[in-house]
């Protein structure tokens, strides 16, 4: 198992203005993700954060709007650029545990963001 | 990519009956296929999950059936509780460790 801690658990931000949370894992581990969940909604990945390189996108979502850092195996973090409403959402960090990484997915508590 | 439909929505049982939840994947690729609870605001977890060698998977009161032919999976949960009220979310990967693709979710509600 893994235990992830998220900062802040929940902010309410201006338009315009930007967001940056944290997720700390308790272990190293290989894979780590982003994900979203908006109001009522299922969870959509963002990106993959890669330990020293760029993170990897899914469709919808880019480098400038959601920046991401992943500076060693237990630390990452994700910005949410230039707020609007439409950014209000969930955001859970995840990682995969277990040998060869076929293990559990674990998510984070989530941080929930509400843009004014 | 993958696309993965989940059916129903939501779904309203009462105390110790059977619920079933069904997911449909579009890529034949997966073979890695997880049902995650989400209960009110916390954070979704694994219940069970099975791989595409095996048809079925039991675990006490929830079992999971796949077929690979027809590309489709489903959660069955019998003898409900109030407890097992809750968002249930199916997915499909590639492989375990492979990113997840996450169906839209199933609203449950046990009635006592």
């Amino acid at each position: 198992s893994a235990v992830i801690s998220q900062k802040p658990s929940r902010d309410i931000c201006q338009r315009g203005t930007s967001l940056t949370i944290q997720c700390q894992v308790d272990s190293q581990v290989t894979m780590m993700f982003w994900y979203r969940q908006q109001p009522g909604q299922s969870l959509t990945l963002i990106a993959t954060a890669n330990q020293g390189s760029e993170a990897t996108y899914e469709s919808g979502f880019v480098i400038d709007k959601f920046p991401i850092s992943r500076p060693n195996l237990t630390f990452s973090t994700l910005t949410v650029s230039n707020l609007s409403p439409e950014d209000s959402s969930i955001y859970l960090c995840s990682v995969l545990t277990g040998e060869r990484n076929t293990g559990e997915l674990f998510f984070g508590e989530g941080s929930r963001l509400t843009v004014l | 990519g993958e696309n993965v439909e989940q059916h129903p929505s939501t779904l309203s049982v009462q105390e110790g009956d059977s619920a079933v939840i069904k997911c449909t994947y579009s890529d034949s690729a997966s073979n890695y296929f997880p049902w995650y609870k989400q209960e009110l605001g916390k954070r979704p977890q694994l219940i069970i999950d099975i791989r595409s060698n095996v048809g079925e998977k039991k675990d006490q009161r929830i079992a999971v059936t796949l077929n690979k032919t027809a590309k489709h999976f489903s959660l069955h949960i019998t003898e409900t509780q109030p407890e097992d009220s809750a968002v249930y979310f199916c997915a499909a990967s590639k492989a375990a460790g492979n990113k997840l693709t996450f169906g839209g979710g199933t609203r449950v509600l046990v009635k006592p």
